[in-house]
């Protein structure tokens, strides 16, 4: 029974192109969460969403837009994908400010 | 400015020996505090927390974690290193109330050493 998943794991694609990545949790959790991990490990935030509400939205491109059609899921599309963007992409859960629960990753190559 | 410091990025110790992995922070109020370790390849698994009370925590694996608010520390320790404890380490904060923005430390990789 996982708790936060996402898919796909890994992501192959070409400059320009546009690409999603889903992500469900089934934790009865209210807020949901994708951060950026780069090459040296840094892990930074990019969205929040309450309850399907944008909560936190950081200094990120517009061409990421995330999704929440409900509490459990919450999906990140990525439009115009630029060599800079790849990264390791996780999803992670949590109830208001109690601990969070971090998806497996998804890691992205852009060529 | 809010911040995390893991002043060390990659520490190497023995199979057996102790371990002590720093962090300190920057923050406007007294935060809640996390350790999260990462395996290669895999997602975040939160080892401990800190919101009140008892300043000692005690976490999954054998880990522990002082918070040291004078020092504005919350180093992580285990007493003796198992060969499957090597992975990175993060040490993060975030806010007692409002919106759960959580701030990461750069990480602090661990060898262990048969």
């Amino acid at each position: 029974d996982t708790a936060v998943s996402q898919t796909p794991k890994y992501l192959v694609t070409q400059m320009g192109n546009d690409k999603s990545i889903k992500c469900e949790q089934n934790l009865g959790h209210d807020t949901m969460y994708w951060y950026k991990q780069d090459s040296k490990k840094f892990l930074k935030i990019m969205f929040s969403y309450n309850n399907k509400e944008l909560i936190i939205n950081e200094t990120v491109p517009n061409r990421f837009s995330p999704k929440s059609p409900d509490k459990a899921h919450l999906n990140l599309h990525i439009n115009s994908l630029e060599l800079g963007d790849s990264a390791v992409y996780f999803c992670a859960s949590s109830i208001l400010v109690n601990e969070q629960f971090f998806g497996p990753g998804t890691r992205l190559t852009v060529l | 400015a809010q911040s995390v410091t893991q002043p060390d990025i990659h520490i190497t110790v023995s199979e057996g020996a102790s371990l002590e992995l720093r962090c300190n922070y920057s923050y406007g109020a007294t935060p809640y505090l996390f350790w999260y370790v990462q395996s290669p390849g895999q997602g975040l698994q939160l080892l401990l927390k800190y919101f009140s009370g008892d300043t000692l925590v005690q976490g999954i694996k054998g880990f522990e974690a002082e918070f040291k608010r004078s020092q504005s520390s919350f180093n992580l320790r285990k007493p003796s290193v198992h060969w499957s404890d090597a992975a990175e380490y993060f040490c993060a904060v975030g806010p007692s109330g409002g919106y759960n923005k959580l701030i990461f430390g750069a990480g602090t990789r661990l060898a262990v050493h048969p």
